[in-house]
């Protein structure tokens, strides 16, 4: 399995609080991208990088932002949690056009 | 990105093969298609991955059609462990995966 570990796995807070949801890997892969995914839905785009400093918007960025400073870590930061952001978040890793490796998910619940 | 479109759910039984058939009429020249799953409480995992010749791998079989307007993901033999998601997703010049919501693969003993 690849090495991706998402903290915290659960996390329970409430509307307005900033959040910061963290993702490292120890696979020194170049690609990684931040997903969240509803009931229903299939996983949806919210931030990815490609690159120490380099990031993008996906299609979901809105009310989100993301850092890199080093190749291991991508976080990802609720500044002003709403009740909208209450999800499952999904980190991946990819080296290129290599398939990406999914963690194991952190459940997000804003009250 | 060329959207693609899948049942929402099929059934098998343990130890039967499963066709999971996925259209993508719109597909372009470049698009890869890409095979992921999502069992249940968990992240989704790579399955197979194809661009115009048929696939396999320890997991499955991929069968592109000649037009590669449909492919149909093969598992050999169902077992309860493959109860999961199936997300059919083409995949171009860019590293972004767009998930459609996928058939949900019940699998009986």
């Amino acid at each position: 399995d690849a090495g991706i570990t998402q903290s915290p796995r659960h996390k329970v807070t409430e509307t307005g609080t900033p959040v910061t949801l963290r993702c490292h890997q120890t696979e020194n892969h170049r690609y990684m991208y931040w997903y969240r995914q509803d009931p229903g839905h299939g996983l949806r785009l919210i931030h990815y990088s490609y690159g120490v400093k380099d990031t993008d918007k996906g299609e979901v960025s809105d009310g989100y932002s993301v850092s890199r400073s080093k190749t291991e870590d991508f976080l990802l930061t609720l500044e002003s949690a709403t009740s909208s952001q209450t999800s499952v978040y999904f980190c991946a890793i990819s080296q290129g056009s290599q398939p990406q490796h999914f963690g194991d998910g952190t459940r997000l619940s804003i009250l | 990105d060329a959207k693609t479109t899948q049942p929402n759910s099929m059934e098998s039984n343990e130890e039967e093969p499963v066709h999971l058939p996925c259209n993508h009429s719109t597909i372009s020249g470049t698009d890869y298609i890409h095979w992921y799953r999502q069992l249940p409480s968990q992240g989704p995992e790579y399955v197979i991955h194809g661009l115009t010749s048929n696939v396999n791998n320890r997991m499955a079989s991929l069968a592109i059609a000649e037009d590669r307007k449909s492919s149909t993901l093969i598992l050999h033999r169902a077992t309860l462990r493959d109860a999961a998601v199936y997300y059919c997703i083409l995949r171009g010049n860019t590293d972004k995966l767009i998930f459609g919501t996928g058939t949900r693969l019940q699998v009986f003993p």
